[in-house]
């Protein structure tokens, strides 16, 4: 079955700086690679996500980037604030079956 | 248009106990799926209904069950509660396919089993 795998699972970054969470995943007919920020107390928001049919997406500060062939996908968030701190997770989904990553910690430094 | 709604958002139950947990899903959305979130274990999930029939199930025992209605809300239920229990629950909806699949998700409801 599909198998999705994050990292890293905690990630520290200066404020100002860019921030990259990396996913791979296994099945190559996936066909959608959403990302979620779930803030403490809150449930998993969607900020962006990407199609097979596409190489990369981007949104103000944040973006995605996929690479069918070599099967991982990427979030990059540029000019990082103190409100970027949050779990992200990533998502592989096939059909009607989706798979999520174990999350990444993300804490932006002052 | 109105989000995910769970409720209750936050509950105590006692070992042995029984909860019902809901969700309203975002209007026209016919899809609903039922996570555990437990610190370190990332989002596991439960089961997924559309149009009222289970159509995936994740390896939780019989404990958890679920159903949902012809409106589409969704309950989940776990009997003979156990201290592991203890979670965040996540319910989220999705349009039929075809509409691009996009989860969205509730704020959870948060079980305490003491």
């Amino acid at each position: 079955g599909e198998n999705v795998e994050q990292h890293p699972s905690t990630l520290s970054v200066q404020e100002g700086d860019s921030a990259v969470i990396k996913c791979t995943y296994s099945d190559s007919a996936s066909n959608y690679f959403p990302w979620y920020k779930q803030e403490l107390g809150k449930g998993p928001q969607l900020i962006i996500d990407i199609r097979s049919n596409v190489g990369e997406k981007k949104d103000q500060r944040i973006a995605v980037t996929l690479n069918k062939t070599a099967k991982h996908f990427s979030l990059h968030i540029t000019e990082t604030q103190p409100e970027d701190s949050a779990v992200y997770f990533c998502a592989a989904l096939r059909d009607d079956k989706i798979i999520f990553g174990k999350g990444t910690r993300l804490h932006i430094l002052p | 248009k109105a989000g995910v709604t769970q409720t209750p958002r936050y509950l105590i139950k006692t070992r042995g106990q029984q909860v019902t947990l809901s969700c309203s899903p975002i209007s026209g959305h016919r899809s609903v799926s039922w996570y555990q979130q437990t610190p370190g274990q990332g989002l596991q999930f439960l089961f997924e209904y559309f149009s009222e029939t289970q159509r995936n199930k994740g390896n939780f025992p019989g404990r958890f069950s679920g159903r949902q209605f012809s409106n589409s809300r969704s309950e989940m239920n776990v009997s003979t509660l156990e201290l592991g229990d203890s979670a965040l629950y996540l319910c989220a909806s999705s349009a039929p396919q075809g509409y691009g699949n996009t989860i969205y998700f509730g704020e959870g409801s948060w079980l305490t089993v003491v």
